[in-house]
């Protein structure tokens, strides 16, 4: 079992409608969890970062965390083509030097 | 602005060949890591160091070594490069603390092992 499994998409939404990434993880220790964006040729950009059950709301983006269900998703309201990219899971597994493990990445593609 | 470079964006080298990739962050911070990116396995973890001539092995370190003499430089090393090393290596870098979190990375530098 992968420690980070996410669907590999693509994942297609048209333009305007909810686009929702999921995310699951093996680690019950993990304690913190990022969603890093990462767009074609380019490198990893960190969007949304949660470290309570619950939802976080930023802008369009909002992220969900179920510790016990071992689970985080990324919510992208009004989705827009600049919004197309792989978005990486990434939790953090905290020890003598906290280490971030990331997921393979989910492909999202906006169609007009 | 967090900057993090690395030394060159495409590099095309020979198997046995010694290759030295190298990163630089201008935000003093103490965490540095180096990665790197393969189609459906993600980022995987090669070393990291969180001070100056400190260094940890990451997921997959073997075939690799890293030297970190200054702070704000961190090289990795492929002592003698092989086929199966083809890949975009990634640096990043984060302060410490909570703030260790937040990972900067550089653009990338990507590898071929002929």
């Amino acid at each position: 079992q992968k420690e980070v499994e996410q669907n590999s998409g693509p994942l297609s939404v048209p333009e305007g409608a909810i686009a929702s990434l999921n995310c699951t993880y093996s680690d019950r220790g993990s304690q913190s969890f990022f969603w890093y964006r990462q767009y074609s040729g380019k490198s990893p950009e960190l969007i949304m970062s949660i470290y309570s059950n619950g939802d976080k709301e930023d802008g369009r983006f909002t992220a969900q965390l179920n510790k016990a269900s071992q689970y985080v998703s990324l919510l992208i309201r009004d989705s827009q083509p600049s919004d197309s990219a792989t978005y990486l899971c990434a939790p953090l597994r905290y020890s003598s030097a906290s280490k971030i493990i990331f997921g393979s990445g989910t492909r999202l593609s906006i169609r007009p | 602005d967090v900057k993090v470079t690395q030394s060159s964006r495409y590099l095309v080298k020979r198997t046995g060949e010694k290759v030295f990739l190298e990163c630089v962050q201008d935000m003093d911070h103490e965490n540095m890591f180096w990665y790197r990116q393969d189609p459906g396995l993600g980022l995987r973890l090669i070393y990291f160091s969180y001070d100056v001539k400190m260094k940890e092995k990451g997921d997959i370190p073997e075939g690799y070594s890293v030297s970190r003499e200054k702070k704000e430089r961190f090289s990795l090393i492929l002592e003698s490069a092989s086929t199966n090393q083809t890949s975009m290596y990634l640096c990043a870098s984060s302060s410490s603390g909570r703030a260790a979190e937040t990972q900067y990375f550089g653009p990338g530098t990507r590898l071929l092992v002929l």
